[in-house]
């Protein structure tokens, strides 16, 4: 068990410029999770997966995000025309059924 | 939907005192509950989760909360806490271990 890895660890960009993140999951954990946590709040759900589905998407979730998780192993999250209210930490957490989220150390995206 | 409050967003405490965080929920079915620490720069680790039986649960460091299905609450506690548990805590509800939600943390600053 290596643990969820996310890349990068931080990331500063320019407003409208596109950024993608990536996860690792647990390799046996089936569900994978994307969550954004700002400052002084808890992490708030943007979408998940079971395998290659993506099941649910939040309404946070704009036009802007896209997720995939094209062989239900790692998962990529794109951010396209960034702009600075995307600015957060981006959390990563996989699970199988009926058993509690293991979380990434997240990335950190600072739109400038 | 389910929703969770930590009406606390900071606690400080002196070393070797006893600490109690809230937690409250609400839910109109049946959830299953979990405490989360969040250290800096670094992603949420389970603490302790309740899942079923008895109300009260343990982490292996020394913390305990107690769920209370009247109250809706599900408070984390220590009898005496040491300086590397400060941290920020976060509270989370699941009904189905599909989505989970999460409160807006409680940082604990244990000072000497």
């Amino acid at each position: 068990d290596t643990g969820v890895s996310q890349d990068p660890r931080h990331k500063i960009t320019k407003r409208g410029q596109n950024v993608t993140f990536r996860c690792d999951p647990i390799s046996e954990h089936n569900r994978l999770y994307w969550y954004r946590q700002t400052l002084g709040q808890g992490p708030e759900f943007l979408t998940y997966f079971q395998n290659e589905a993506q099941l649910e998407k939040s309404r946070l979730l704009s036009d802007r995000f896209s997720a995939e998780r094209p062989k239900g192993s790692f998962s990529t999250l794109e951010i396209q025309r960034t702009e600075q209210g995307d600015s957060a930490m981006y959390l990563c957490a996989s699970s199988t059924a009926l058993s509690p989220l293991h979380f990434g150390n997240g990335t950190r995206l600072t739109v400038t | 939907a389910q929703s969770v409050t930590q009406l606390d967003s900071q606690v400080p405490v002196f070393e070797e005192a006893p600490v109690e965080l809230r937690c409250n929920y609400s839910s109109s079915v049946s959830v299953y509950l979990f405490w989360y620490v969040q250290y800096p720069n670094q992603g949420l680790q389970l603490l302790l989760k309740y899942l079923s039986g008895s109300t009260l649960v343990e982490s292996i460091n020394g913390f305990e909360a107690e769920f209370n299905k009247s109250q809706t609450s599900f408070h984390l506690r220590k009898p005496s806490v040491h300086i590397s548990d400060t941290a920020e805590y976060f509270c989370a509800v699941s009904r189905d271990f599909n989505k989970f939600y999460f409160g807006s943390g409680t940082k604990l600053n244990v000072k000497p």
